[in-house]
């Protein structure tokens, strides 16, 4: 199985800053990785799919870039609502579609 | 509202049976493939089964041979039957649609709505 490794696994940060979460696959998964936004008691929300395409309705301060093994989630200007668990998810050939470990992003 | 209401969940003996069902509504259910995906308390997202169009089914090597999924398209439901439980498959369980997008030639794979998610809990 395809295993996904996010780094770092919690992170502290404040309003405005730039934050950066990577996710490194254990072989090449081409652009086959997705990005979910979870916020404590509630369900996973796509954010990034394909590696770099912003869901609909998402705010444009989320970007995901990558390929191959290394994938990169970019919050451009941190906001007070996008404090959460970020999870990396890769989607190549068949399953298991396995899910990163998750990254959680803290207020500073 | 596109919407995924997940239902079923409880509390169980191990070693017992349940079965999770989740309701789709305002999408055509019969064209897209579903998942169940779950969460420990505290811990992160685990998929564990999938189901397409045709029926085709997939689990991961944690549940193979004990949960099965299954869905009646008549009904816009999606089902979950969970035999021989261990405390291990204490969660909560989303269901989600997955759906595909095409660039170039190649068709990439997400889960695009979830449910809220029903809590099962394995336990003497």
């Amino acid at each position: 199985d395809i295993q996904t490794t996010q780094s770092p696994s919690s992170l502290s940060a404040s309003v405005g800053d730039r934050v950066t979460i990577t996710c490194r696959a254990s072989q090449s998964i081409r652009s086959y990785l997705n990005w979910y936004q979870q916020k404590p008691g509630k369900a996973p929300n796509l954010l990034i799919y394909a590696a770099s395409s912003l869901q609909s309705g998402v705010p444009p301060r989320f970007s995901g870039s990558g390929s191959g093994t290394d994938f990169t989630l970019t919050i451009s200007s941190l906001q007070p609502e996008d404090f959460a668990t970020y999870y990396c998810q890769q989607t190549y050939s068949t399953p298991p579609w396995t899910f990163g470990q998750g990254t959680k992003v803290e207020i500073k | 509202e596109v919407q995924l209401v997940e239902s079923g969940g409880g509390l169980v003996q191990p070693g017992g049976s349940l079965r999770l069902s989740c309701a789709a509504s305002e999408f055509t259910f019969s064209s897209y493939d579903m998942h169940w995906v779950r969460q420990a308390t505290g811990k992160g997202l685990e998929w564990v089964s999938g189901i397409g169009t045709a029926g085709d089914t997939y689990y991961p090597g944690s549940v193979k041979g004990r949960f099965t999924i299954s869905r009646e398209n008549a009904k816009n439901s999606l089902f979950l039957q969970m035999n021989s439980l261990r405390a291990g498959d204490t969660a909560v369980y989303y269901c989600a649609r997955g759906d595909t997008m095409v660039r170039g030639r190649y068709y990439y794979y997400y889960m695009d709505v979830w449910g809220k998610g029903t809590t099962v809990t394995v336990s003497s």
